[in-house]
């Protein structure tokens, strides 16, 4: 099974500022296998970024995927007060599918 | 748009069989591959596993012992069946599809509160 490490565990920061969430995986995973989620306290979570940095439909520019074979990394170019969240990575590149234990974005 | 909608028992009886099930609206349930997914306070995501309305299924190895997952064409939803359940089996679940062409999930349901408790 991968396991997916997601750092940090909590991002403190002000909107307007850059967020980087990393997303490291025990074994190589294709690009194409690699996605980001949001997830809002109470909501279900929101596809965000696909094949590792393809975003999906609706999702905005300032938020940007990248990354291959263990490492990963979701970017937010600028916080909006939206994007205060928890954010998952997870792979399918071997089954099981995991998903990584989240980032929590919070308002500094 | 698809929407997906969970429904069953919020609390269940150790040793009992857990049962959800997920209504499709907006597209047909004979398509896709439908799955479960559960979030346990505190853990992480984890899959449970999928069907398709063909009779594949696909299940995580931690759980497929105690895990049915099948498609229902004639009401468009399709369900978990989930035995011997424990505390650890708490958790909010998820109905979500799988989006062929994206390889991920792209629409979730709300998710459910199911609770293991005597």
């Amino acid at each position: 099974e991968i396991v997916l490490t997601q750092s940090p565990d909590t991002l403190s920061l002000s909107p307007g500022e850059r967020a980087t969430l990393s997303c490291r995986a025990s074994q190589s995973v294709s690009s194409s296998h690699l996605t980001w989620y949001q997830q809002k306290p109470g909501q279900a979570p929101r596809l965000l970024i696909y094949g590792a940095s393809n975003r999906a439909t609706g999702i905005p520019d300032r938020f940007r995927g990248s990354g291959s074979g263990t490492d990963f990394s979701l970017t937010i170019s600028r916080l909006e007060p939206e994007d205060f969240a928890f954010y998952y990575c997870q792979q399918y590149s071997n089954s099981p599918l995991t998903f990584g234990q989240g980032t929590k974005v919070e308002i500094k | 748009q698809v929407q997906l909608q969970e429904s069953g028992p919020g609390l269940v009886k150790p040793s009992e069989t857990l049962s959800l099930t997920c209504t499709v609206s907006g597209d047909s349930v004979s398509s896709y591959y439908w799955n479960w997914i559960r979030h346990p306070p505190g853990k992480r995501l984890e899959w449970i596993g999928y069907a398709h309305f063909s009779g594949t299924t696909n299940y995580n190895p931690s759980l497929k012992s105690r895990v049915t997952i099948s498609v229902d064409t004639s009401k468009n939803q399709f369900s978990l069946k989930m035995t011997s359940v424990t505390a650890a089996d708490t958790a909010v679940y998820y109905c979500a599809k799988w989006g062929e062409s994206l390889e991920a999930f792209d629409i979730w349901g709300q998710g459910t509160v199911v609770t293991v408790s005597s």
